[in-house]
């Protein structure tokens, strides 16, 4: 099945510093959501987009839906240490009315 | 508290050996789903059911069987004819305003020995 390019991989950042991730495909999506994932336990849905050019925030977290439909960036400001985890993204295409997710960042952060 | 559980968190079995794995929501959603999750991996649809004694197919569903009798409810049978079942098994539900936002109960990790 098909998954959407996230990237980057894994990050590596100290306390206090911003983190920025993304996520495209080559398919238009519907919607986009941002999801973390800790270690042995199910993604928690962060945030949740439905219009191109949509820029969402729920605290340090800031969510933007891109113009082309086939993108979408996840921000977190001045990271604290229960940031880390796994990030997965999430498009919705209503032609196969499945979420295709993301491969997943991975973030580690250091006191 | 309102959410989806997943029993049990962790299973071991023999191989050759079938296994059902539990999903149930509160949440009053009418459509639920099966994930497996590989490392490093995204997340794949096994099956997924948007109404009561109805479900389809996903991205990887050989060797693997699912019901949807009740609402609350959306077992998951892993089957012998599974190659691979080694994995970290995630059931979510959505449903009301929100259909497309969908939400997930904490996992079960399967081990086949």
């Amino acid at each position: 099945g098909q998954q959407l390019n996230q990237s980057p991989q894994s990050m590596f950042i100290q306390e206090g510093e911003d983190v920025s991730m993304n996520c495209t495909s080559s398919s238009i999506f519907n919607t986009w959501l941002w999801y973390k994932q800790d270690p042995g336990e199910g993604p928690v849905l962060l945030i949740a987009l439905y219009k191109a050019g949509e820029l969402t925030s729920n605290g340090r977290l800031t969510a933007q839906f891109g113009i082309t439909r086939k993108d979408s960036f996840l921000n977190i400001s001045a990271s604290i240490p229960s940031d880390v985890g796994i990030y997965f993204c999430a498009g919705l295409n209503y032609n196969t009315d499945k979420l295709i997710f993301g491969t997943g960042t991975r973030l580690q952060v250091f006191p | 508290d309102g959410g989806i559980t997943q029993s049990p968190k962790y299973l071991f079995r023999k191989e050759g050996q079938n296994v059902t794995l539990s999903c149930e929501q509160n949440l009053n959603h009418d459509a639920m789903y099966w994930y497996r999750q590989d490392p490093g991996q995204g997340l794949r649809l096994i099956y997924y059911s948007q109404i009561v004694n109805d479900f389809q197919k996903g991205d990887i569903a050989e060797g693997y069987s699912v019901s949807r009798e009740k609402k609350e409810s959306f077992p998951l049978t892993v089957t012998s004819a599974q190659k691979n079942p080694t994995a970290f098994y995630l059931c979510a539900s959505s449903g009301g305003e929100s259909y497309n936002e969908q939400f997930f109960g904490p996992g079960t990790r399967l081990t086949v020995l």
